[in-house]
């Protein structure tokens, strides 16, 4: 597509309920990253895929969060049992890494709260 | 990893006027990029700036890596330009991208 989607836009949920988010990245963009953003805070790093492989998985907060890509495009990232604390923006972004200018281009986010 | 560090954190200017933002990083770079995250949260890419210096328009951002800092310039500021301004650079050797913790800018009309 001409940009990066993300959805939902917004998601209300209860808390211990699992979520699913979802990232369509620019078409051809083999780099595709996800990041947490808190209320007025910076953005938190939290997982990058190369194609479908995941070569750093380290800001991902705990075992509740994961996250897969499938044929090198569409990604989802999962939060189980949701807590409070989760409640944030994520970001989706994609690049083309091997391009000698790795600009990352994001999506819109997708709010979650959890009550 | 890589510290990634914004100054100042809050600027209020009136419209018209000029601004410096300035990010320092503690290790050596090969990718600085710049952003600007508008009121309504979306974030857009202004600057691929590794080193030397660029400019758009009336925003120009320069890039000094032996030294480890970066500036962004804006010019002339119009009450568009409000919102966050983010630099973000990547451990050395890999694609992650570190943010800092960013810039506010309020322009008043």
């Amino acid at each position: 597509g001409a940009g990066v989607s993300q959805s939902p836009s917004n998601k209300v949920t209860e808390k211990g309920k699992d979520v699913e988010l979802r990232c369509d990245p620019i078409s051809g963009h083999t780099a595709l990253y996800w990041y947490r953003q808190s209320l007025g805070q910076g953005l938190e790093f939290l997982i990058y895929f190369q194609g479908n492989s995941a070569p750093d998985k380290s800001g991902l907060p705990s075992d509740r969060f994961s996250a897969e890509r499938t044929g090198g495009s569409v990604s989802t990232l999962t939060i189980q049992r949701t807590q409070q604390e989760d409640s944030a923006v994520y970001l989706c972004a994609s690049s083309v890494p091997n391009s000698g200018a790795n600009v990352l281009t994001f999506g819109a986010g997708s709010r979650l709260t959890v009550l | 990893g890589i510290q990634v560090e914004q100054s100042p954190p809050d600027l209020i200017l009136q419209e018209g006027a000029n601004s410096t933002l300035r990010c320092n990083f503690s290790d050596s770079v090969n990718n600085l990029q710049w952003f600007h995250q508008n009121p309504w949260g979306q974030l857009i890419n202004l600057f691929y700036i590794p080193s030397g210096t660029k400019q758009n328009g009336r925003l120009s951002a320069t890039t000094v890596a032996t030294e480890r800092y970066s500036l962004l310039y804006i010019s002339s500021s119009q009450t568009t330009d409000s919102g966050v301004y983010f630099c973000a650079a990547p451990n050395f050797g890999n694609e992650k991208l570190t943010f800092g913790t960013g810039t506010r800018l309020t322009i008043i009309p």
